[in-house]
Protein backbone atom coordinates (compact mmCIF):
# COMPACT_ATOMS: atom_id res chain seq x y z
CA UNK A 1 0.00 0.00 0.00
CA UNK A 2 1.29 3.84 -1.13
CA UNK A 3 1.86 5.20 2.06
CA UNK A 4 3.02 9.18 2.17
CA UNK A 5 3.06 10.99 5.70
CA UNK A 6 4.49 14.45 6.22
CA UNK A 7 5.72 15.85 9.33
CA UNK A 8 7.19 18.79 10.54
CA UNK A 9 4.20 21.44 10.35
CA UNK A 10 3.34 24.03 13.03
CA UNK A 11 3.30 27.51 14.11
CA UNK A 12 6.24 29.91 12.92
CA UNK A 13 6.82 33.65 13.43
CA UNK A 14 7.20 35.63 9.82
CA UNK A 15 10.96 35.75 8.59
CA UNK A 16 11.21 32.35 10.14
CA UNK A 17 11.64 29.06 8.89
CA UNK A 18 10.64 25.57 9.25
CA UNK A 19 11.68 21.57 7.63
CA UNK A 20 8.97 19.63 6.15
CA UNK A 21 9.62 16.17 5.63
CA UNK A 22 7.36 13.39 3.61
CA UNK A 23 8.15 9.48 4.68
CA UNK A 24 6.94 7.50 1.10
CA UNK A 25 6.37 3.58 1.58
CA UNK A 26 4.78 0.90 -0.56
CA UNK A 27 6.85 1.71 -3.55
CA UNK A 28 9.97 2.38 -5.11
CA UNK A 29 10.64 5.90 -4.27
CA UNK A 30 13.54 6.59 -5.89
CA UNK A 31 12.11 5.95 -9.28
CA UNK A 32 9.20 8.51 -9.14
CA UNK A 33 9.49 12.38 -9.06
CA UNK A 34 7.55 13.93 -6.16
CA UNK A 35 6.02 17.23 -5.15
CA UNK A 36 4.87 19.67 -2.47
CA UNK A 37 1.75 21.17 -3.07
CA UNK A 38 -0.30 23.42 -0.51
CA UNK A 39 -3.92 24.34 0.20
CA UNK A 40 -4.21 27.90 2.11
CA UNK A 41 -7.57 27.81 4.52
CA UNK A 42 -10.24 28.50 2.23
CA UNK A 43 -8.81 28.59 -0.34
CA UNK A 44 -7.54 26.18 -3.50
CA UNK A 45 -4.59 24.02 -4.04
CA UNK A 46 -1.24 25.17 -5.28
CA UNK A 47 1.71 23.54 -6.80
CA UNK A 48 4.66 24.41 -4.75
CA UNK A 49 7.73 22.33 -5.58
CA UNK A 50 8.84 19.61 -7.91
CA UNK A 51 11.81 16.67 -8.16
CA UNK A 52 12.77 14.26 -10.12
CA UNK A 53 13.57 10.62 -9.22
CA UNK A 54 17.11 11.67 -8.89
CA UNK A 55 17.00 14.87 -7.61
CA UNK A 56 18.52 16.49 -10.97
CA UNK A 57 15.96 18.07 -11.76
CA UNK A 58 13.87 21.02 -10.04
CA UNK A 59 11.05 23.35 -10.16
CA UNK A 60 9.21 26.19 -8.27
CA UNK A 61 6.34 28.19 -7.77
CA UNK A 62 7.27 31.66 -8.36
CA UNK A 63 5.76 32.55 -5.46
CA UNK A 64 8.05 30.63 -3.23
CA UNK A 65 11.57 30.63 -5.72
CA UNK A 66 14.68 31.94 -3.40
CA UNK A 67 13.25 31.24 -0.16
CA UNK A 68 12.17 26.76 -0.40
CA UNK A 69 14.73 24.47 -1.15
CA UNK A 70 12.90 21.02 -2.15
CA UNK A 71 15.31 18.20 -1.94
CA UNK A 72 15.17 14.45 -2.11
CA UNK A 73 17.21 10.92 0.66
CA UNK A 74 16.03 7.72 -1.58
CA UNK A 75 18.24 5.88 0.87
CA UNK A 76 15.25 7.07 3.74
CA UNK A 77 12.74 7.19 0.82
CA UNK A 78 11.95 11.21 2.25
CA UNK A 79 11.35 14.10 0.62
CA UNK A 80 11.51 17.26 2.46
CA UNK A 81 10.95 20.91 1.78
CA UNK A 82 13.46 23.61 3.97
CA UNK A 83 11.06 26.76 4.05
CA UNK A 84 12.74 30.07 4.66
CA UNK A 85 11.47 33.46 5.00
CA UNK A 86 8.08 32.58 5.40
CA UNK A 87 5.53 35.11 4.96
CA UNK A 88 1.78 34.70 6.74
CA UNK A 89 0.56 34.15 2.51
CA UNK A 90 2.74 30.78 3.19
CA UNK A 91 -0.03 29.61 5.81
CA UNK A 92 -1.20 26.24 4.56
CA UNK A 93 -2.43 22.89 4.84
CA UNK A 94 1.38 21.30 2.73
CA UNK A 95 0.81 18.28 0.70
CA UNK A 96 3.31 15.83 -0.43
CA UNK A 97 2.43 13.91 -3.94
CA UNK A 98 3.43 11.50 -5.94
CA UNK A 99 3.43 11.88 -10.13
CA UNK A 100 1.85 9.55 -12.13
CA UNK A 101 4.53 8.11 -13.43
CA UNK A 102 2.80 5.92 -16.58
CA UNK A 103 0.94 9.31 -18.18
CA UNK A 104 3.62 10.58 -20.00
CA UNK A 105 2.00 14.21 -20.90
CA UNK A 106 2.34 17.64 -19.18
CA UNK A 107 1.56 17.99 -16.17
CA UNK A 108 1.97 14.64 -14.62
CA UNK A 109 -0.85 13.93 -12.51
CA UNK A 110 -0.37 13.45 -9.02
CA UNK A 111 -1.30 9.74 -8.03
CA UNK A 112 -1.11 9.54 -4.06
CA UNK A 113 -1.19 12.18 -1.86
CA UNK A 114 -0.13 12.43 2.04
CA UNK A 115 -2.73 13.55 4.58
CA UNK A 116 -0.80 17.15 4.96
CA UNK A 117 1.00 18.88 7.79
CA UNK A 118 -0.78 22.77 8.43
CA UNK A 119 2.08 25.71 8.77
CA UNK A 120 0.83 28.29 10.62
CA UNK A 121 2.92 32.00 9.91
CA UNK A 122 1.47 34.23 12.46
CA UNK A 123 3.50 36.80 14.58
CA UNK B 1 -6.90 34.61 -8.49
CA UNK B 2 -6.69 30.79 -10.00
CA UNK B 3 -5.13 30.90 -13.20
CA UNK B 4 -7.71 28.28 -14.20
CA UNK B 5 -11.25 29.29 -13.34
CA UNK B 6 -14.03 26.94 -11.90
CA UNK B 7 -17.58 27.88 -10.76
CA UNK B 8 -17.63 27.89 -7.23
CA UNK B 9 -20.54 25.60 -6.44
CA UNK B 10 -22.44 23.54 -8.16
CA UNK B 11 -25.55 21.06 -7.22
CA UNK B 12 -27.89 18.37 -7.50
CA UNK B 13 -30.59 15.64 -6.36
CA UNK B 14 -29.45 12.02 -5.97
CA UNK B 15 -29.34 10.69 -9.18
CA UNK B 16 -29.02 13.73 -11.39
CA UNK B 17 -25.93 14.81 -13.76
CA UNK B 18 -23.87 17.41 -12.88
CA UNK B 19 -20.85 19.20 -14.42
CA UNK B 20 -18.12 21.09 -13.24
CA UNK B 21 -16.26 23.35 -16.20
CA UNK B 22 -12.22 24.34 -15.72
CA UNK B 23 -11.98 27.47 -18.35
CA UNK B 24 -8.43 28.64 -18.84
CA UNK B 25 -6.39 29.98 -22.08
CA UNK B 26 -4.16 29.47 -24.82
CA UNK B 27 -1.06 28.90 -22.48
CA UNK B 28 -2.48 26.24 -20.23
CA UNK B 29 -6.01 24.70 -21.30
CA UNK B 30 -6.25 25.62 -24.39
CA UNK B 31 -2.74 24.31 -25.29
CA UNK B 32 -1.44 20.31 -25.61
CA UNK B 33 -1.20 20.21 -22.02
CA UNK B 34 -3.35 17.75 -20.10
CA UNK B 35 -5.97 18.44 -17.39
CA UNK B 36 -6.30 16.10 -14.47
CA UNK B 37 -9.18 16.25 -11.88
CA UNK B 38 -9.32 15.84 -7.77
CA UNK B 39 -11.83 15.28 -5.13
CA UNK B 40 -11.10 16.90 -2.36
CA UNK B 41 -12.32 16.71 1.51
CA UNK B 42 -11.03 18.95 3.71
CA UNK B 43 -8.96 16.92 6.29
CA UNK B 44 -7.86 13.99 3.60
CA UNK B 45 -5.68 13.53 0.57
CA UNK B 46 -7.07 14.71 -2.14
CA UNK B 47 -7.68 12.07 -4.72
CA UNK B 48 -6.98 11.65 -8.37
CA UNK B 49 -10.21 11.27 -10.39
CA UNK B 50 -9.26 12.12 -13.96
CA UNK B 51 -6.23 11.89 -15.55
CA UNK B 52 -5.72 13.12 -19.40
CA UNK B 53 -8.76 14.79 -20.16
CA UNK B 54 -10.89 11.52 -19.72
CA UNK B 55 -9.08 8.61 -17.90
CA UNK B 56 -10.23 6.94 -14.86
CA UNK B 57 -7.49 5.47 -12.36
CA UNK B 58 -8.47 1.86 -11.50
CA UNK B 59 -11.28 2.25 -8.38
CA UNK B 60 -12.80 5.50 -9.82
CA UNK B 61 -16.35 4.79 -10.65
CA UNK B 62 -17.05 5.30 -13.99
CA UNK B 63 -20.04 7.76 -12.59
CA UNK B 64 -17.21 10.50 -13.28
CA UNK B 65 -16.03 11.42 -16.40
CA UNK B 66 -13.75 14.26 -18.05
CA UNK B 67 -13.96 16.22 -21.71
CA UNK B 68 -11.67 18.67 -22.74
CA UNK B 69 -12.43 21.56 -25.93
CA UNK B 70 -10.12 24.00 -26.77
CA UNK B 71 -9.95 26.38 -23.72
CA UNK B 72 -11.87 24.63 -21.54
CA UNK B 73 -12.39 21.20 -19.76
CA UNK B 74 -15.35 19.67 -17.66
CA UNK B 75 -15.72 16.72 -15.13
CA UNK B 76 -18.96 15.50 -15.59
CA UNK B 77 -21.02 13.23 -12.44
CA UNK B 78 -23.66 11.23 -13.38
CA UNK B 79 -26.22 9.39 -11.04
CA UNK B 80 -24.81 11.57 -7.86
CA UNK B 81 -24.67 10.13 -4.93
CA UNK B 82 -24.31 11.81 -0.93
CA UNK B 83 -20.59 10.49 -0.86
CA UNK B 84 -19.79 12.50 -3.83
CA UNK B 85 -20.29 15.78 -1.91
CA UNK B 86 -16.67 17.17 -2.06
CA UNK B 87 -14.57 20.15 -3.29
CA UNK B 88 -13.17 19.60 -7.02
CA UNK B 89 -10.22 20.82 -8.28
CA UNK B 90 -9.03 20.79 -11.77
CA UNK B 91 -5.39 21.20 -12.87
CA UNK B 92 -3.38 21.89 -15.91
CA UNK B 93 0.25 23.49 -17.21
CA UNK B 94 0.53 27.15 -17.78
CA UNK B 95 3.52 27.94 -20.61
CA UNK B 96 3.31 31.75 -19.07
CA UNK B 97 4.41 30.14 -15.79
CA UNK B 98 6.34 27.36 -16.28
CA UNK B 99 4.91 25.35 -13.56
CA UNK B 100 1.44 23.03 -12.80
CA UNK B 101 -1.44 25.14 -11.98
CA UNK B 102 -5.03 24.45 -10.23
CA UNK B 103 -8.36 25.84 -10.45
CA UNK B 104 -9.91 27.58 -7.54
CA UNK B 105 -12.52 24.48 -6.55
CA UNK B 106 -15.99 23.84 -6.89
CA UNK B 107 -17.92 22.54 -4.08
CA UNK B 108 -20.02 20.38 -5.30
CA UNK B 109 -23.39 20.23 -2.53
CA UNK B 110 -26.16 16.41 -2.83
CA UNK B 111 -29.29 18.24 -1.71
Amino acid sequence: EVKLVESGGGPVKPGGSLRLSCAASGFTFRSYSMNWVRQVPGKGLEWVSSISSSGSYIDYADSVKGRFTISRDNAKNSLYLQMNSLRAEDTAVYYCARHFMAVAGTPRPFDYWGQGTLVTVSS
Amino acid sequence: QSVLTQPPSVSGAPGQRVTISCTGSSSNVGATYDVHWYQYLPGTAPKLLIYANSNRPSGVPDRFSGSKSGTSASLAITGLQAEDEADYYCQSYDSSLSGSVFGGGTKVTVL
